[in-house]
């Protein structure tokens, strides 16, 4: 089953406590991109890769790092978290053409205490 | 760069009525469309894009949105909500670049 696969699902932690949020997608696509949600704003773009090796800040990247050694994982770190990263966190996965659709994955629910 | 506007934060409608959600965007060159639905508890799903051709595209559900070039909209409709319409909304933008650009959502709650 195609999918994009995201772990953990729900995580409590404090500030300044390094973390990873991993996102794997088995449909071979070539771009992976990291979401936040917040009410009332929408989803905005943290980090997209547009292939291995390549990657690149979306609309608010502050806080966040990435990295795309193989192209099927692509995870998102917060290397010292801050309440203000509490959040839902939606990685997805787009074929690499000009038609693509966005197949998203289940969603992380961080709170940063 | 690109931007997208809903305009609507909160619908509620009862079961069998009309929809129509508004979604303008701002961008001067060619751009893909779409709209995502999330379920409660779930991910985002797509309902409908355009890309190019006619202007109007069904999607999924019944939905169907129409994009008018000249007012840079593209307002999602359904002519009759169910209750498991009840979701929330996100129109999106595609650019010349690779970003997606989300609207702020519609949460579209049904009354049985």
């Amino acid at each position: 089953e195609a999918q994009v696969t995201q772990n953990p699902r729900y995580l409590i932690t404090v500030t300044g406590k390094k973390l990873t949020v991993t996102c794997s997608q088995n449909m071979n696509h070539e771009y992976m991109s990291w979401y936040r949600q917040d009410p009332g704003l929408g989803l905005r773009q943290i980090y997209y890769s547009m292939n291995v090796e390549v990657t690149d800040k979306g609309d608010v990247p502050e806080g966040y790092k990435v990295s795309r050694k193989e192209k099927r994982n692509f995870p998102l770190i917060l290397e010292s978290p801050s309440p203000n990263q509490t959040s839902l966190y939606f990685c997805a996965s787009t074929v690499g053409d000009s038609t693509d659709t966005q197949y998203f994955g289940p969603g992380t629910r961080l709170t940063v205490l | 760069a690109q931007s997208v506007s809903q305009h609507n934060h909160h619908v509620i409608l009862s079961e069998a009525a009309s929809l129509e959600l508004g979604c303008n965007y701002s961008y001067g060159g060619t751009v893909n469309l779409f709209w995502y639905v999330q379920y409660p508890g779930q991910h985002l799903q797509l309902l409908l894009k355009y890309f190019s051709g006619d202007p109007l595209v069904k999607g999924i559900k019944g939905f169907e949105a129409e994009f008018i070039k000249s007012k840079f909209s593209f307002n999602l409709r359904k002519p009759s909500v169910q209750w498991s319409d009840t979701a929330e909304y996100f129109c999106a933008v595609r650019g010349s670049a690779r970003q997606l650009t989300f609207g702020s959502g519609t949460q579209l709650t049904v009354l049985p």
